[in-house]
């Protein structure tokens, strides 16, 4: 059974980082792209970066370029994203997903929730 | 990366038929057969409904279906059911090789 449990969600002062973790299990995890999505509170879901299979490639939407760095341990069948520079703006539930070669993502986490506030 | 165009909510009856478009450009949604539609329920992570415009993952409802023409990609579901009462978006590969969402449309069966 595939499963991704997310970690390392939490409150965090304007200007500071947080860096999140995501345990995938149940399938070969060297062998998927991986996704960051995130929810706003009572918003929309939000594309924020993926890697490739062997971290090689790396794509990132434009409010986080600069800020957020996605990164994988296959030998750890882990994934993580560095969030540095953090604003309110980032506030939101953050999930990781499975991405499939017909780029979509089938499999998610439950979720963690970041929160940026003074 | 501005977000596909969803509407903010649709409703129908049970039995009925309801359908939800998503509104992209050439360089996303009218480029690529790249798109997928997704399913989330109040609290609950995002379910995958539709992938690559019509294909429907293992376990979903045949009542879903995908279609795309142009820049407007749509899904459609029959005999809507109460348990489809949920939030619906719809996602494209783009030109950049990121991915973008749609605002996502809430969808009520009366």
């Amino acid at each position: 059974e595939v499963q991704l449990v997310e970690s390392g969600g939490g409150l965090v002062q304007p200007g500071g980082s947080l860096r999140l973790s995501c345990a995938a299990s149940g399938f070969t995890f060297s062998s998927n792209w991986m996704t960051w999505v995130r929810q706003a509170p009572g918003k929309g879901l939000e594309w924020v970066a993926n890697i490739k299979e062997d971290g090689s490639q790396k794509y990132y939407v434009d409010s986080v370029k600069g800020r957020f760095t996605i990164s994988r341990d296959n030998a750890k069948n882990s994934l993580y994203l560095q969030m540095n520079s953090l604003r309110a703006e980032d506030t939101a539930v953050y999930y990781c997903a499975r991405d499939r070669p017909g780029l979509y993502s089938d499999y998610w986490g439950q979720g963690t929730l970041v929160t940026v506030s003074s | 990366q501005s977000a596909l165009t969803q509407p903010a909510s649709v409703s129908g009856s049970p039995g009925q038929s309801i359908t939800i478009s998503c509104t992209g450009t050439s360089s996303d949604v009218g480029g690529y057969n790249y798109v997928s539609w997704y399913q989330q329920h109040p609290g609950k992570a995002p379910k995958l409904m539709i992938y690559a415009v019509s294909n429907r993952p293992s376990g979903v409802s045949n009542r879903f279906s995908g279609s795309k023409s142009g820049n407007t990609a749509s899904l459609t579901i029959s005999g809507l059911q109460a348990e489809d009462e949920a939030d619906y978006y719809c996602s494209s590969f783009t030109s950049t090789s990121t991915r973008v969402f749609g605002g996502g449309t809430k969808l009520t069966v009366l």
